[in-house]
């Protein structure tokens, strides 16, 4: 079966700017997660989605937003980007039945 | 709060060589699961192993197992006879699996221990 799915696989932005990730799931996967790997911070939990709903959220700021459309397909967006946020986001989907987590290969975001 | 530390950065062993990843984590949960991933260069975190905090019974799964402590709150892995493929990013993690158990949607990761594996 198909794998978690990311788009696009590298961005650049420029400071200032706005951004949006998607993340296609695992067929039957309602849960989508987020995480942000820096080489500094290592890799830090965002948000999970389940059913259209927002059910964890980590510690970043409000610039960070996700939704779940339906079909369980997310995205996240990035507003007023900054430097630092310059990272590999990384989407995960899961379900109970596997017992883990399956991760895309990211979305590589440069900010410049 | 959750937490997961994996005190070695990097680790350098030479083909065939056995190796040990070390894993410590943190959590008040009673009901747990932590987790093995690699991270190869393209990027995508690809799924070892898993042990449930109620087991305590360690495995091994090919060139890979285990050591599963609770009472010292460790999770080790080993990779017996390693291989050049075997280089990578290895990666700890441990979930509570909120959300009434129906996924593994929030994990926390360990810092990450580099693996090269010289031929």
């Amino acid at each position: 079966k198909a794998g978690v799915t990311q788009t696009p696989r590298y961005l650049i932005k420029t400071r200032g700017q706005q951004v949006t990730l998607s993340c296609s799931p695992i067929s039957g996967h309602r849960s989508v997660s987020w995480y942000q790997q820096t080489p500094g911070q290592g890799l830090q939990f965002l948000f999970e989605y389940f059913s259209e709903t927002q059910r964890n959220k980590g510690n970043f700021p409000g610039r960070f937003s996700g939704r779940q459309f339906s079909n369980s397909r997310s995205e996240m967006n990035v507003s007023t980007l900054e430097l630092g946020d310059s990272a590999l986001y990384l989407c995960a989907s899961s379900t109970n039945r596997e017992g883990y987590a399956f991760f895309g290969q990211g979305t590589r975001l440069t900010v410049v | 709060a959750q937490k997961v530390t994996q005190a070695q950065t990097e680790i350098s062993v030479v083909e065939k060589e056995d190796v040990t990843l070390d894993c410590v984590y943190e959590t008040r949960d009673t009901t747990y699961y932590l987790f093995w991933y690699k991270q190869p260069p393209s990027g995508e975190l690809v799924f070892l192993i898993r042990r449930n905090s109620f087991d305590e019974q360690n495995e091994i799964s090919g060139r890979y197992s285990w050591n599963f402590q609770k009472s010292t709150s460790s999770f080790n892995f080993t990779i017996t006879a390693s291989q050049v493929v075997d280089s990578a990013v290895y990666f700890c993690a441990l979930s509570d699996k909120g959300g009434g158990g129906t996924s593994y949607g929030k994990l926390t990761f360990g810092q990450g221990t580099i693996l090269t594996v010289h031929p």
